[in-house]
């Protein structure tokens, strides 16, 4: 099992605002993948990072994942009430996915 | 296309009782999954199937069975349920290649009394 860290486990910031997550193994991983799960809802696919040192953007949202392949992090820039959820990572090539810990966001308006 | 489905989307058991959470996709994906989440917590791998016919312990496997009924279905069977077992029980589905996305279903919302 790939153990995936992420930090901060909460936050809770105000709207506008700028804050960065991320996500740690001591493993080596051939990709890595962000979700986002809003409440009440599954989580939802935002981005797959191949690379090592790849920067991926999705609008406010800046991933990135580190040279040696055991570290991401998101970055979001001018946080909205709508990026509030629950962000996870887990690791690519392998059939047996396991999560990160989590990251719970609540932007107040 | 409906993507990945789950029933029931609710359920209250009593201590002891049995139940199967069913789990169907239509996208044609080998690999399926379950997990658990429980409040404010991220998701943890109950068990999974890499392919038709397949199953494997994921992380927290005990008080759990499952069935790979064919390809398109998944599901998840609790035969004494422990109040323990309370959570949010959510399916998933990924077609070839490793780093391919998960498809998640709605969940299922499982109280155990």
């Amino acid at each position: 099992t790939q153990l995936l860290e992420q930090s901060p486990q909460f936050l809770s910031i105000q709207e506008g605002e700028n804050l960065t997550v991320y996500c740690n193994s001591s493993s080596v991983f051939s990709s890595l993948q962000w979700y986002r799960q809003e409440p009440g809802e599954g989580p939802v696919l935002l981005v797959t990072v191949v690379t090592g040192g790849e920067v991926k953007k999705l609008k406010r949202l800046t991933f990135q994942f580190g040279d040696a392949r055991k570290d991401s992090s998101l970055h979001i820039t001018a946080a909205q009430p709508g990026d509030t959820g629950l962000y996870l990572c887990a690791p690519g090539g392998y059939q047996k996915v396991t999560f990160g810990t989590g990251t719970k966001l609540q932007v107040i308006p | 296309n409906a993507g990945v489905t789950q029933t029931p989307k609710f359920q209250v058991l009593k201590t002891g009782q049995s139940m199967t959470l069913q789990c169907a996709q239509d996208m044609n994906h080998n690999s399926m999954y379950w997990y658990r989440q429980d409040p404010g917590m991220g998701l943890r791998l109950i068990y999974y199937s890499a392919s038709e016919g397949t199953t494997d312990k994921g992380e927290v496997p005990n008080g759990y069975n499952v069935s790979r009924l064919n390809k398109r279905e998944f599901s998840l069977r609790l035969e004494s349920a422990a109040p323990s077992q309370t959570s949010v029980y959510f399916c998933a589905s990924r077609g070839q290649g490793g780093a391919n996305e998960q498809f998640f279903g709605p969940g299922t919302r499982l109280t155990v009394l």
